[in-house]
């Protein structure tokens, strides 16, 4: 069974970093691209960054390039999504999520709420 | 880049059907799209593929009560016999290589 289990999110402050993570387990998660999905409260779904499975390519919103880093470390199963100068406007829950051989998201994880405010 | 529109809401009484719309934005009738469904408080799920031609293909365990169609640019998701639990938002997305979109939603009530 796939699963995507993202660490627990937090509270920091404007301007502040923080690091999520997503263990990947049930299929071989060296050859999946993945991507981040956040959510503010109340609103839709917005794209945040997507990783190729090596790892080298990598690809951002226009609204946290250069802020946020997306990585893999392909030997622990894990993806992670490193946030630096977070804004308010940051705040939402971050779903890790599969992009499957057709190139869809086919699995998402259970999501982490990252709450940015002083 | 391509952007998908939908619809705000939709209703429609339980055990009967609803189909809901995602219109791809000009000059891009032959993309894929995916449709995700997220129920109150939980984290979307996968739903399906669909191609232009109007093949899908459903995620694993997903009820053959949800279908998939195209027409031009419009991509549909039709829910049969709506049962309490279909009561979601819908997204449909769709990509250009890793970057995807997302269309705003859709919400279904149930009656």
């Amino acid at each position: 069974e796939v699963q995507l289990l993202e660490s627990a999110g937090g509270l920091v402050q404007p301007g502040g970093s923080l690091r999520v993570s997503c263990a990947a387990s049930g299929f071989t998660f060296t050859t999946y691209a993945m991507s981040w999905v956040r959510q503010a409260p109340g609103k839709g779904l917005e794209w945040v960054s997507a990783i190729s499975a090596p790892g080298f390519n990598t690809f951002y919103a226009d609204s946290v390039k250069g802020r946020f880093t997306v990585s893999r470390d392909n030997s622990q199963n894990t993806l992670y999504l490193q946030m630096n100068s977070l804004r308010v406007e940051d705040t939402a829950v971050y779903y890790c999520a599969r992009i499957g051989g057709s190139s869809n998201t086919d699995y998402w994880g259970q999501g982490s709420l990252v709450t940015v405010s002083s | 880049q391509p952007a998908l529109t939908q619809s705000s809401s939709a209703s429609a009484s339980l055990g009967s059907s609803v189909k809901l719309t995602c219109t791809l934005s000009s000059g891009h009738s032959t993309y894929i799209i995916a449709w995700h469904q997220q129920q109150p408080g939980k984290a979307p799920r996968f739903l399906m593929k669909l191609e232009g031609s109007g093949t899908y293909n459903r995620g694993s365990g997903v009820p053959d009560r949800f279908s998939g169609s195209s027409s031009g640019t419009d991509r549909y998701l039709t829910i049969s016999n709506l049962q309490s639990e279909d009561e979601a938002d819908y997204y449909c997305e769709t990509w250009d290589s890793y970057t995807r979109v997302f269309g705003t939603g859709t919400k279904v009530t149930v009656l």
